[in-house]
């Protein structure tokens, strides 16, 4: 129930398209939901995050989608860039900030030029 | 804003030594710190989290005399991996975050090569 599960594990898209990554999860006390980038050698990064309450959330060139029934959400990444190269981890929790995450498995994005 | 440092970036060291990581919130008061392991392409895995003042709450299977965490003051929490072994060898992460805050924020992390 404490799990998010990510996919894919691995995605490799052209510079200019658009770069998908789907996370799912059991538990429906998870109320904030954010995404991470990280570069090799590297913390992770927050991107972008989502509540519940809403089913879109963009940011410049990133957007999360979430669907509440489905216990789904998705990071969109659009004119993928060779600098977007890196891994992405989705992660769940219980309030946001001081509650522990939980993080997906994570997927390693190579943007080709 | 909300900036995390972590440091050192990278040790080595022989087996049986203790080591020292430091957390530290450079622009805001950290009311709870979490540390976190990660191995080569995996996730993050929580070790521990530590409230500002009180002990640190473990996750199962880690071993806190092992693992010694200090959150003596609210912008800096210190990792001890007591007599480490190359078993111990991994990236280390602490994150922070302030009830003010919308999310943890991520320090660059602790390369550890334990030989």
């Amino acid at each position: 129930q404490q799990q998010v599960k990510q996919s894919p594990q691995s995605l490799i898209v052209q510079k200019g398209g658009i770069s998908i990554i789907n996370c799912a999860y059991e538990n429906t006390a998870f109320d904030y939901f954010p995404w991470y980038q990280q570069f090799p050698g590297k913390g992770p990064a927050l991107l972008i995050a989502i509540r519940p309450d809403v089913s879109e959330k963009k940011e410049g060139r990133f957007t999360i989608s979430f669907n509440k029934s489905a216990k789904q959400f998705s990071l969109h990444i659009m004119d993928s860039q060779p600098g977007d190269s890196a891994t992405y981890f989705c992660a769940a929790s219980i309030r946001a900030g001081f509650q522990k995450l939980v993080f997906g498995t994570g997927t390693r994005l190579l943007v080709s030029p | 804003g909300a900036v995390v440092s972590q440091h050192p970036s990278r040790v080595i060291c022989k087996s049986g030594t203790s080591v020292k990581i430091e957390c530290r919130s450079l622009d805001f008061q950290a009311t709870t710190m979490f540390w976190y392991r990660q191995f080569p392409k995996q996730s993050l895995m929580l070790m521990a989290t530590s409230n500002e003042g009180s002990k640190a709450t473990y996750e199962q299977g880690v071993e806190k005399d092992k693992f010694l965490i200090n959150h003596a003051s609210l912008t800096l929490s210190t990792l001890t991996v007591t007599s480490a072994h190359p078993e111990d060898s991994s990236f280390y992460i602490c994150s922070a975050s302030d009830r003010g805050l919308s999310s943890q924020h991520f320090g660059d992390g602790t390369r550890l090569s334990i030989l």
